[in-house]
């Protein structure tokens, strides 16, 4: 099974832009993994941010982005608040009628 | 408004079995591409299980052949049965309605396989 790494943890200042990655043990990451990337706050459940690599939810706030960057995939937030706080995971897909393959998470901190 | 509702977990001696239900609302799982995820406690999250709208089913290395998701299109629930339980098996397990954009998930129940 593939393995995907992102960044154990970041710090952002408040008002300050970071970049989270996501890559694979296969290989580049590519639009055809369909990189997600989750929000998940303490005793909370997961939240979808990101799908398809850069499109939004409706409740994504607009500081949020994703992209490729490299061989990765990444989720950039600008204008950093301290309510993003949170553990940060990208999942990508590995073909249909296989389980995505979930990133390690990022702690980001915003301090 | 939609909304998913899991239960079922609990303390279970490994060897046991347990199964999960997921009460959707809002929309129906029988036309949602839907699936389980599961949380060690202090860990990340791991994909368990998928079912599609076709009702075809995959399943994680490290649980096919003890679990099985089905779904009641009657009760609009889902299922996880979960046999042969192990301590690594221990986590939250999640329920979410997966489709292209992973939009709904559910608040989680807790497994915790321990003697």
């Amino acid at each position: 099974q593939a393995v995907v790494t992102q960044e154990p943890s970041l710090t952002v200042s408040p008002g300050g832009t970071v970049t989270l990655t996501c890559g694979s043990s296969t290989g580049a990451v590519t639009s055809g993994h369909y990189p997600y990337w989750f929000q998940q706050k303490p005793g909370q459940a997961p939240r979808t941010l990101i799908y398809d690599t850069s499109i939004k939810h409706s409740w994504t706030p607009a500081r949020f982005s994703g992209s490729l960057l490299g061989d990765k995939a990444a989720l950039t937030l600008s204008g950093a608040q301290p309510e993003d706080e949170a553990e940060y995971y990208c999942l990508l897909s590995y073909g249909i009628g296989r389980p995505g393959v979930f990133g390690g998470g990022t702690k980001l901190t915003v301090l | 408004e939609v909304q998913l509702v899991e239960s079922g977990g609990g303390l279970i001696q490994p060897g046991g079995s347990l199964r999960l239900s997921c009460a959707a609302s809002g929309f129906s799982v029988s036309n949602n591409y839907m699936s389980w995820v599961r949380q060690a406690p202090g860990k990340g999250l791991e994909w368990v299980s998928g079912i599609y709208t076709g009702g075809n089913t995959f399943y994680a290395d490290s649980v096919k052949g003890r679990f099985t998701i089905s779904r009641d299109n009657s009760k609009n629930t889902l299922y996880l049965q979960m046999n042969s339980l192990r301590a690594e098996d221990t986590a939250v397990y999640f329920c979410a309605r997966v489709n292209d954009d992973f939009d709904f998930w559910g608040q989680g129940t807790l497994v915790t396989v321990s003697s």
